[in-house]
């Protein structure tokens, strides 16, 4: 079954600045990989996903992922953070029976 | 497009009852939906799969005969929890997908369950 990491649990940055949260996952085939947020309460927002393809996907509200076959990661990234960005996000990765599961997330403070 | 509700968004019930909550798909119908529980500041852990018109696949740990399910057609999945206790309180999140190859899950925006 597949499995995915996200090795930060809290991620304090200043707004402006760059961010990049880490993702690894642990699958036996090609995996489908997602990045959601989720703001206090609220269910989740697909920013992006992989399928296939060209391994740099670009998503929502400027964020954009890396899929590193070598490395079994999926990163996250956005040049310069909003203030509306804090929430929690996860990384999923999808298996062969449409099941997807889920990191433990991180959780993202931006900084006045 | 591909909209998932849940009702009600936010419950609260004293212990030993049971409490439905339903999830529907609004402009796709979903062969399969997924049932989500979701605990404090920690991940999503998948509970069970649903199919339409067949039995739903719980995953390792849950208990079926305090989560049913039932997926009687193709835009409406429900979730009770029998004889609630307080430990059951959680966000519940549901999930659709449609077609049989792989596609993108559909979440709904959750359903708050406290049991007093």
């Amino acid at each position: 079954a597949q499995s995915v990491t996200q090795p930060d649990i809290h991620i304090t940055v200043s707004e402006g600045a760059s961010l990049e949260l880490r993702c690894n996952y642990s699958y036996g085939a090609t995996p489908y990989l997602f990045w959601y947020v989720q703001s206090p309460g609220q269910g989740l927002q697909l920013l992006l996903k992989y399928f296939s393809g060209d391994t740099l996907v670009q998503g929502i509200k400027g964020f954009e992922a890396e899929f590193k076959r070598s490395q079994s990661s999926f990163n996250l990234r956005k040049p310069s953070v909003h203030w509306s960005d804090a929430a929690e996000y996860f990384c999923a990765v999808g298996g062969r029976n449409n099941d997807m599961r889920f990191g433990a997330g991180t959780r993202l403070t931006v900084k006045p | 497009g591909a909209v998932v509700s849940q009702h009600p968004s936010r419950v609260i019930c004293k212990s030993g009852t049971s409490v439905k909550i339903e999830c529907r798909s609004l402009d796709f119908q979903a062969t399969t939906m997924f049932w989500y529980r979701q605990f404090p500041k920690q991940s999503l852990m998948l509970m069970a799969t649903s199919n339409e018109g067949s039995k739903a696949t719980y995953e390792q740990g849950v208990e079926k005969d305090k989560f049913l399910i039932n997926h009687a057609s193709l835009t409406l999945s429900t979730l009770t929890v029998t004889s609630a206790h307080p430990e059951d309180s959680s966000f519940y999140i549901c999930s659709a997908v449609s077609g049989g190859a792989w596609n993108e899950q559909f979440f709904g925006p959750g359903t708050r369950l406290t049991v007093l």
